[in-house]
């Protein structure tokens, strides 16, 4: 059974890079993309980016220049860095693994999201 | 391009059917997937590519597509279903992710 579980600090203040890592446990490290997705509070989800298991990123255009998403593989690891962060970054953050088998883009196993505040 | 357009809201009937609707450019290319989100869960996956429902999801979910536009079914719904739903893709480029902004469905 495939698991993702999170960590990084809850608060920080305008300008701070947000920091956040996501283990997995189970199942194939090398064979997918791992994705970060965040949720303002009560909003919808957005795509931040995403990292296979050699480093390959994407990102979402409109955080692009904000935006790092890294991998350790000898951990089975990878970590979202978000740099100047504002009160608009404030959200859930959610660590999910893309399945692109078939041809089909999913998100088959998601961690347990953790509230990031933006505040002074 | 890389929009997903939803409904906000609909509401159906308890034991009704419901389509939920995603229109974008990127599904001519993608198949979509769609998420069930209740509150302060995690989303789950509950249809993806052309209809698949992974393990454990309940067989009255369905997935369709045509054209620019993807379609969640829910067929005889339950009170349990409830929630907001979303459907995701990649964007016309392949590179990029994108979600629509969400349905909500109430069950009367």
């Amino acid at each position: 059974q495939v698991q993702l579980q999170q960590w990084g600090s809850g608060l920080f203040k305008p300008s701070e890079t947000l920091s956040l890592t996501c283990a997995v446990y189970g199942g194939s490290f090398t064979n997918y993309y791992w994705s970060w997705i965040r949720q303002p509070p009560g909003k919808g989800l957005e795509w931040i980016g995403e990292v296979n298991h050699i480093g390959s990123t994407n990102y979402n255009p409109s955080l692009k220049s904000r935006v790092t998403v890294s991998v350790d593989t000898s951990k089975n690891q990878f970590s979202l860095k978000l740099s100047s962060v504002t009160a608009a970054d404030t959200a859930i953050y959610y660590c999910a693994r893309e399945n692109d088998s078939g041809g089909y883009y999913y998100f088959d196993y998601w961690g347990q999201g953790a509230l990031v505040t933006v505040s002074s | 391009s890389s929009e997903l357009t939803q409904d906000p809201a609909v509401s159906v009937a308890l034991g009704q059917t419901i389509r939920i609707t995603c229109q974008g450019d990127s599904l001519r290319r993608y198949y979509g997937s769609w998420y069930q989100q209740k509150p302060g869960q995690a989303p789950i996956v509950v249809i993806y590519g052309k209809n698949n429902r992974p393990s454990g999801i309940p067989d009255r979910f369905s997935g369709s597509s045509s054209g620019n536009t993807a379609s969640l079914t829910i067929t005889g719904a339950q009170a349990e279903d409830e929630a907001d739903y979303y459907c995701h893709s990649r964007d016309s480029s392949g590179d990029h992710g994108v979600f629509g902004a969400g349905t909500k469905v109430t069950v009367l």
